[in-house]
């Protein structure tokens, strides 16, 4: 079954502490998302994946195909970086449909 | 950046009313879709388009919603009749192909009353 499963669920860390969040999926796929979304605000795309790794700002994302895992990293968390973070995968068996995953709700104290 | 718009931002409609939303995606972008976020949940995808043709309409609640894309550009996703539990943010997301980033608008969030 096409799942995608993220850890932790709820994560707080104070300011300028290392934020790691994991997403596991199944089966092949041809695509990962990572997306922000800010209370009440709108979702942002922060990487599209398929191998390897990527790095904007403070934000890095990583890829192990083997393992059907991905890691969202963020160094010196400061609090305007609390939002829910989404996992999102495109399966090619699914039409490729992009199935989310729960989110990690992350909230950075000052 | 080009964005995708969205409108109106708000809405607050009496349920067995008629309700509309529209979206204008980025330039370009064949690949349109339409998302229900409920409060607390993550979206659900209701509908989906290439271009003008629908390729993902499995969980559109095809009785009283309805969404088209005429010209392959802008979208309008209506609800009628409007349900209480139809309340929820409505967002419109755009790509150049299934493949690619996602750029979502700002949502319209509409309150049945």
């Amino acid at each position: 079954k096409n799942e995608v499963e993220q850890s932790p669920q709820n994560l707080t860390a104070q300011e300028g502490e290392f934020i790691t969040i994991n997403c596991s999926y199944s089966v092949g796929i041809s695509a990962l998302h990572w997306l922000q979304q800010h209370p009440g605000g709108g979702i942002v795309s922060l990487f599209m994946l398929s191998s390897g790794k990527k790095k904007h700002g403070r934000l890095i994302a990583t890829i192990n195909i083997q393992e059907k895992h991905s890691s969202l990293h963020i160094t010196a968390s400061h609090p305007r970086d609390s939002a829910v973070y989404i996992c999102a995968v495109r399966y090619r068996d699914s039409n490729y449909q992009l199935i989310w995953g729960a989110g990690t709700k992350l909230i950075i104290k000052p | 950046e080009a964005e995708v718009a969205q409108s109106p931002r708000y809405k607050i409609t009496e349920k067995s009313q008629a309700v509309a939303f529209w979206c204008d995606p980025i330039s370009g972008h064949a690949t349109l879709y339409w998302y229900r976020q409920i409060l607390g949940q993550g979206p659900e995808l209701l509908v989906q388009f290439q271009d003008e043709s629908v390729v993902d309409d499995s969980q559109l609640p095809k009785d009283r919603f309805s969404a088209e894309r005429l010209k392959g550009v802008d979208s309008t996703l209506k609800i009628q009749p409007a349900e209480l539990g139809d309340s929820a943010m409505y967002l419109c997301a755009s790509s150049s192909g299934t493949n690619s980033p996602l750029h979502f608008g700002n949502g319209t969030r509409l309150t049945v009353t």
